[in-house]
């Protein structure tokens, strides 16, 4: 049982490059989310999905667009990254409605904008 | 909105002491979840207690306890015996039920002298 699977575990960018960060998860979960994580910041939501074709905006979305492509993946894409878009991604996914409710967690993906 | 506060950047205590984290959060809401997460330098975020605010027994598991105080709008977690494995970052989160959004606090960074 693989959880929460997020893909590259890092990735280095120039200014103005785009990429997109892959996550996949097989609990059949039909929540996921994308936080990013700085320095005194704590995890901050930037995009989450309640089902699959839904997304919503979470504290700090702009610079980043998402897809949940179907029940089990969602991408999160940097158009043209910024300096400031470097930190460590986090994607996770919960059964919402479950009595044991929790986030699952990938093992992030760490990022560097130069 | 709802909002998750941890105000102690970071502790130090001597292995085998206990260790109290503090977690406030902010909400109109009465059905809730709340949740600890431990990130060790791994990077993993792994779920270390969670309690379901409708109930009044406070959640433990093993050396890991809370203290759930609902009117007060408090969470603190309480780590007995404290171990050198016990080194991370823990951050405070809350869900409300129903809702897809997990909002997380900025993390607690505790250290665990031998």
């Amino acid at each position: 049982n693989a959880g929460v699977t997020q893909t590259p575990k890092f990735q280095v960018l120039k200014t103005g490059q785009s990429m997109t960060l892959q996550c996949a998860q097989d609990m059949n979960h039909n929540s996921m989310y994308w936080y990013r994580q700085d320095p005194g910041m704590g995890l901050r939501l930037i995009y989450y999905s309640a089902s699959e074709g839904t997304t919503d905006k979470g504290e700090v979305p702009n610079g980043y667009n998402v897809s949940r492509l179907n029940k089990r993946e969602f991408s999160l894409r940097l158009e043209s990254a910024a300096p400031s878009q470097t930190s460590v991604y986090f994607c996770a996914s919960s059964r919402q409605g479950a009595l044991n409710t929790e986030a699952f967690f990938g093992q992030g993906t760490r990022l560097t904008v130069v | 909105a709802q909002t998750v506060t941890q105000s102690q950047p970071e502790m130090s205590v001597q292995e085998a002491e206990t260790v109290t984290l503090s977690c406030t959060y902010d909400t109109s809401e009465n059905n809730y979840y709340l949740f600890w997460y431990k990130q060790p330098p791994s990077r993993q975020m792994i779920l270390v207690i969670r309690q379901e605010a409708y109930k009044q027994q406070n959640a433990t598991e093993n050396r890991f306890s809370v203290n759930f105080q609902k009117a007060a709008k408090s969470f603190s977690l309480k780590i007995s015996d404290s171990q050198l494995g016990d080194t991370a970052m823990y951050f405070c989160a809350f869900m409300k039920q129903g809702d897809d959004k997990i909002i997380f606090g900025k993390g607690t960074r505790l250290h665990i002298l031998p």
